[in-house]
């Protein structure tokens, strides 16, 4: 099956910080990657619709200059939390979907802990 | 905007037992229904989906149905498993996917 990683798995960083967290399909090419947030015992909230080589789409309420994503390549999407704040510590999760398909793969997310 | 709405939000079932999870879509021109399972600390996994032109899906021990007309579609898992325990998450797709809210499921041994 499609493989999705995600790095760092875990990340703590002091507020006022940014972080990158990376998102690649190993075994496909990835012609779209969202990007959610999960609060614990909550669903997975969609942030962020990227399409290789545009701009992502971002849900009502995300700022986009908080939030940057890229997705440079169809195997490499990256999600940079600027000047982090407390509030942000969340899970991160990304997810990938292949050349005219609907299936989501999703990565094993990322634990971000903002002190 | 689609809303789904899943049921129950927890469930508990003696092994070897069957589980049923149920979840309602708003937005009738959604045409993809995934299920996911995801286990504490990690993303979730797909584990069955159905198309709107299917009435039923089957995989070994997990099914799922779809009504389109009453805009409802369930898993059903036989002969569960300690193994089996994780929240699923039921999804619709119209454009983008739309998330249950997450069904917390205890297979009890």
């Amino acid at each position: 099956g499609a493989v999705v990683s995600q790095h760092p798995s875990r990340v703590i960083c002091k507020s006022g910080t940014s972080v990158k967290i990376e998102c690649r399909s190993l075994d496909f090419q990835a012609t779209t990657m969202f990007w959610y947030r999960q609060f614990p015992k909550q669903s997975l909230m969609l942030m962020a619709t990227s399409n290789e080589g545009s701009k992502a789409t971002y849900e009502q309420g995300v700022e986009k200059d908080k939030f940057l994503i890229n997705h440079a390549s169809l195997t490499l999407s990256t999600l940079t939390v600027t000047s982090a704040h407390p509030e942000d510590s969340s899970f991160y999760i990304c997810s990938a979907s292949g050349w005219e398909t609907y299936e989501q793969y999703f990565g094993p997310g990322t634990r971000l802990t903002v002190t | 905007g689609e809303n789904v709405e899943q049921h129950p939000s927890t469930l508990s079932v003696q092994e070897g037992d069957s589980a049923v999870i149920k979840c309602t879509y708003s937005d009738s021109a959604s045409n993809y229904f995934p299920w996911y399972k995801q286990e504490l600390g990690k993303g979730p996994q797909l584990i069955i989906d159905i198309r709107s032109n299917v009435g039923e899906k089957k995989d070994q021990r997990i099914a799922v149905t779809l009504n389109k007309t009453a805009k409802h579609f369930s898993l059903h898992i036989t002969e569960t498993q300690p193994e089996d325990s994780a929240v699923y998450f039921c999804a619709a797709l119209y454009q983008k996917v739309t998330f249950g809210t997450g069904t917390k499921l205890q297979v009890i041994p």
